[in-house]
């Protein structure tokens, strides 16, 4: 059965602050890793990964897929109380699955 | 141009009732997914449609099933409600389904918020 674990499951950080979240996954016939931004209740896209090695920025946020070691990492650079949330990986192989998520608090 | 609309927003339901649930995708896309977000269980998978065909599922009794319109619109069915039913329900359009859906990523609704009382 594929598995997609998230880490951690929560921070709290203070604005300025850099953070990196992390998504390991097992999953058959692996296709995508996509990170999204869950606030109230619409998750918003983010990256689509498909290849290793290359790094994906918008902004402040990167993301990095690595297919040998089956993880991927998110991170946030220059914190901002706006980047509050929860902050999901879906993974794309023979079904959709999706981590549990990592609540990211941003305090002023 | 709007996005994915899923209606109603909230829902109250008794044990043993049944509900449907609609969500009209983006204009152009085909493919419509469903899921079900629970504090416990996270966001799960629970079907993927594209034109009008149920193309992937997920883990869920038979008593959760959907359908596509031709015009993509799809609606999602829950019959003998169960109270571990209660959950925000969302739906996601994207351009192409199954294997080429994650070429153009997944735009979701805003939600149902079931409760099963």
């Amino acid at each position: 059965e594929d598995k997609v674990v998230q880490s951690p499951l929560s921070l709290v950080v203070h604005e300025g602050d850099t953070v990196t979240l992390n998504c390991s996954y097992e999953v058959t016939n692996f296709r995508s890793l996509l990170w999204y931004k869950q606030e109230k209740k619409a998750p918003t896209f983010l990256f689509m990964l498909t290849s290793s090695g290359i790094e994906k920025k918008s902004g402040r946020l990167s993301s990095i897929l690595d297919k040998k070691e089956l993880f991927s990492i998110l991170n946030i650079t220059a914190t901002q109380t706006g980047d509050s949330a929860v902050y999901l990986c879906l993974t794309a192989g023979n079904k959709l699955t999706f981590g549990g998520g990592t609540r990211v608090l941003v305090k002023p | 141009k709007a996005g994915v609309t899923q209606t109603p927003r909230y829902l109250i339901k008794t044990r043993g009732q049944q509900v449907t649930l609609s969500c009209s995708p983006i204009s152009g896309h085909r493919s419509v997914s469903w899921y079900q977000q629970t504090p416990g269980q996270g966001l799960q998978f629970l079907f993927e449609y594209f034109s009008e065909t149920q193309r992937n599922k997920g883990n869920f009794p038979g008593r959760f099933s959907g359908r596509q319109f031709s015009n993509s619109r799809s609606e999602m069915n829950v019959s003998t409600l169960e109270l571990g039913d209660s959950a925000l329900y969302l739906c996601a359009s994207s351009l192409a389904g199954g294997t080429l859906a994650t070429n153009y990523g997944y735009t979701f609704g805003s939600g149902t918020r079931l409760t099963v009382v």
